[in-house]
């Protein structure tokens, strides 16, 4: 399996511009989580979703950022205007098989956004 | 909901010795304790978890314990090497984090020096 995969793996983008990351999970896994990793933050949880209906958006810091699941093999984050305070790598991670209960989290290799 | 704290938040030890990282949580009803290792630049990794109807679990050099009625689990790396230098990350999921969401630690950056 290749893994959960990610792109871009680097975007570097304005402020006011609208930033796309994608993200395709591991075949059979229902379960899809976005993460966001700063240096003064952590990793954050923004959102997940199981059986690509989304769970928990609390996460998501402001209605600049959306994400949609619209089949079980890919996800998308967009931040819409983007922001300087919104650079961060973003890691999408996917876990589970149907009836699994916790399961481990794979990631993928994260998208480094750098808004300017 | 579930809280999970992590210490210490950086760690250095020289080669060869052992470093322990602990974590504590809150929800009694979590039963699934991973860790994860994340190198400079790279994704966090799993490389060892234990659920709640085991106290300890081996993988080579790396162990993990769990004591349910403290509500704290340890990593245990033995006989450190250089590339075992990283962050290192707890994390807990159970029946009341949701659909395996897991509650991550802040982290431990361990550094080995040769």
């Amino acid at each position: 399996d290749a893994g959960v995969i990610q792109s871009p793996r680097h975007e570097v983008t304005e402020m006011g511009q609208e930033v796309t990351l994608r993200c395709k999970p591991i075949s059979g896994h229902n379960s899809l989580f976005w993460y966001r990793q700063t240096m003064m933050r952590g990793l954050e949880l923004l959102i997940y979703f199981n059986n690509n209906v989304p769970i928990d958006d609390s996460g998501m810091p402001e209605d600049r950022f959306s994400a949609k699941m619209p089949n079980a093999s890919f996800s998308t984050l967009k931040i819409q205007p983007s922001e300087p305070r919104d650079s961060a790598v973003y890691f999408c991670a996917s876990s589970g098989l149907m009836g699994s209960y916790n399961s481990p989290l794979h990631f993928g290799n994260g998208t480094r956004l750098t808004v300017t | 909901g579930e809280n999970v704290e992590q210490h210490p938040s950086t760690l250095s030890v020289q080669e060869g010795d052992s470093a322990v990282i602990k974590c504590t949580y809150s929800d009694s009803a979590s039963n699934y304790f991973p860790w994860y290792k994340q190198e400079l630049g790279k994704r966090p990794q799993l490389i060892i978890d234990i659920r709640s109807n085991v106290g300890e679990k081996k993988d080579q050099r790396i162990a993990v314990t769990l004591n349910k009625t403290a509500k704290h689990f340890s990593l245990h790396i033995t006989e450190t090497q250089p590339e075992d230098s990283a962050v290192y990350f707890c994390a807990a999921g159970g029946p009341n984090t949701g659909f395996q969401k897991l509650v991550f630690g802040t982290g431990t950056r361990l550094l080995v020096s040769p």
